[in-house]
């Protein structure tokens, strides 16, 4: 089965600046998609950005993008200009395309501290 | 659209009690599914379904049932509560269980067992 690494459980960053958050994750499968979501405290999961495996170019949401390495197998998430706002647990998930396992799979989460 | 909606939001149970968490989405959305969240584990999922009178189990299945009668219910039942079933609970859906759809998610359920 796919599984999804986050190896950082906690980063911080100063207002304005940037971070990234890393995400790993294990497959055999050539055709996927990858997601991050963001969960403020209210809890509420949040889609931040998507990313289809087959797609070269790296998918950009605003402020948010990914850093999507295939051969390595690693989905990056690039925060810019970090707000306040954007304080959260951030979630990387692996969503296969063959056969019935089609669920979504997450990683453990990165919480994200914003200092201001 | 109200989206997804789940109740109740917090609930407190005792050690062999039984409950249902209620969800349900307004979307029209085929695929459905609960998760738990636990910390440092991330959402695991513990049940889905792809359509009314369709359902299979998740990940971490065990000590729990659905059922969906409708397009836009999906029920989970605790049948009888355990201290390891304290956790939060998440109702999703999405239009397909498969390609690049995102779930959308309910507001979640804070579940302590006693």
């Amino acid at each position: 089965a796919q599984t999804v690494t986050q190896s950082q459980p906690e980063m911080s960053v100063q207002e304005a600046e940037t971070v990234t958050l890393s995400c790993t994750y294990d497959t055999s499968e050539s055709d996927y998609y990858l997601f991050w979501y963001k969960q403020p405290p209210s809890r509420q999961m949040i889609l931040v950005i998507r990313q289809e495996a087959y797609k070269q170019q790296n998918a950009t949401e605003n402020r948010f993008s990914v850093n999507f390495q295939k051969a390595a197998k690693s989905f990056s998430l690039k925060i810019s200009d970090s707000q306040l706002g954007d304080a959260a647990m951030y979630f990387c998930a692996y969503r296969s395309t063959r056969g019935n396992n089609n669920d979504m799979r997450f990683g453990a989460g990165t919480r994200l501290t914003v200092k201001p | 659209n109200a989206g997804v909606t789940q109740t109740p939001k917090f609930q407190v149970l005792k050690t062999g009690q039984s409950m249902t968490l209620q969800c349900a989405q307004d979307m029209n959305h085929e695929y459905m599914s609960w998760y738990r969240q636990d910390p440092g584990m991330g959402l695991r999922l513990i049940h889905y379904s792809v359509g009314a009178g369709i359902t299979d189990q998740g990940e971490v299945p065990n000590g729990y049932n659905v059922s969906r009668s409708t397009t836009e219910d999906f029920p989970l039942r605790l049948l009888s509560a355990a201290p390891s079933q304290t956790s939060v609970y998440f109702c999703a859906s999405s239009y397909s269980r498969q390609g690049p759809y995102e779930q959308y998610f309910g507001p979640g359920t804070r579940l302590t067992v006693t």
